[in-house]
């Protein structure tokens, strides 16, 4: 089945500075690769996600690229903000198609 | 639009007793997901529906059974509980297996 790692598992940054968080996936015939951001005590909840006929997609401040031949694709936070600080979870769907398999998870800290 | 929604947010239950966890969506979506979340493990699938009277087992299935008789409602027990199922729970709902999941907010189930 699909394998999706995710790192760094624990991220720190400076309100106002940039963030990225990196994914790898196995199944190279996987397509759809979305983004979900959990707060505190809440659910997981989308964000962004990507189409494999794209390289980059973009939404005010975040982004995710996709690099299929390397089987990648990362999330890039842009002049982070102490809201931002949460759980991010990366996901790719398996083969069947009929699942998502989720990364480890990254806790991102934005200090003020 | 309620959308997905979870019961009971908390339980406390003792070893070996039956426990069910209820979820409710008010989309219509075809798939259903259970998972399970625990420090270090990311979201684990415990086990999913393609439609009404459809299951399947995910990544983590043993001690857990699913029923899903009717679209809007998938409960998740336990049947006989144990320790190593003290975790957050949580329901997803999604119109396709492989699609963008919507989440519930959670049930924090501890097993003394």
């Amino acid at each position: 089945g699909e394998n999706v790692e995710q790192h760094p598992s624990t991220l720190s940054v400076q309100e106002g500075d940039s963030a990225v968080i990196k994914c790898t996936y196995s199944d190279s015939a996987s397509n759809y690769f979305p983004w979900y951001k959990q707060e505190l005590g809440k659910g997981p909840q989308l964000i962004i996600d990507i189409r494999s006929n794209v390289g980059e997609k973009k939404d005010q401040r975040i982004a995710v690229t996709l690099n299929k031949t390397a089987k990648h694709f990362s999330l890039h936070i842009t002049e982070t903000q102490p809201e931002d600080s949460a759980v991010y979870f990366c996901a790719a769907p398996n083969n069947a198609g009929n699942m998502l398999t989720f990364g480890g998870g990254t806790r991102l800290m934005v200090k003020p | 639009d309620a959308g997905i929604t979870q019961s009971p947010r908390y339980k406390i239950t003792e070893t070996g007793r039956q426990v069910t966890l209820m979820c409710h969506q008010t989309w219509s979506h075809s798939y259903m997901f259970w998972y399970r979340q625990d420090l270090g493990h990311g979201l684990r699938l415990i086990y999913y529906s393609a439609a009404a009277d459809i299951t399947d087992k995910g990544e983590v299935p043993d001690g857990y059974v699913v029923s899903r008789s009717k679209t809007e409602n998938f409960p998740l027990t336990l049947e006989s509980a144990t320790r190593s199922q003290t975790s957050v729970y949580f329901c997803a709902s999604s119109i396709g297996g492989a699609d963008i999941q919507y989440f519930g907010a959670g049930t924090r189930l501890s097993v003394l």
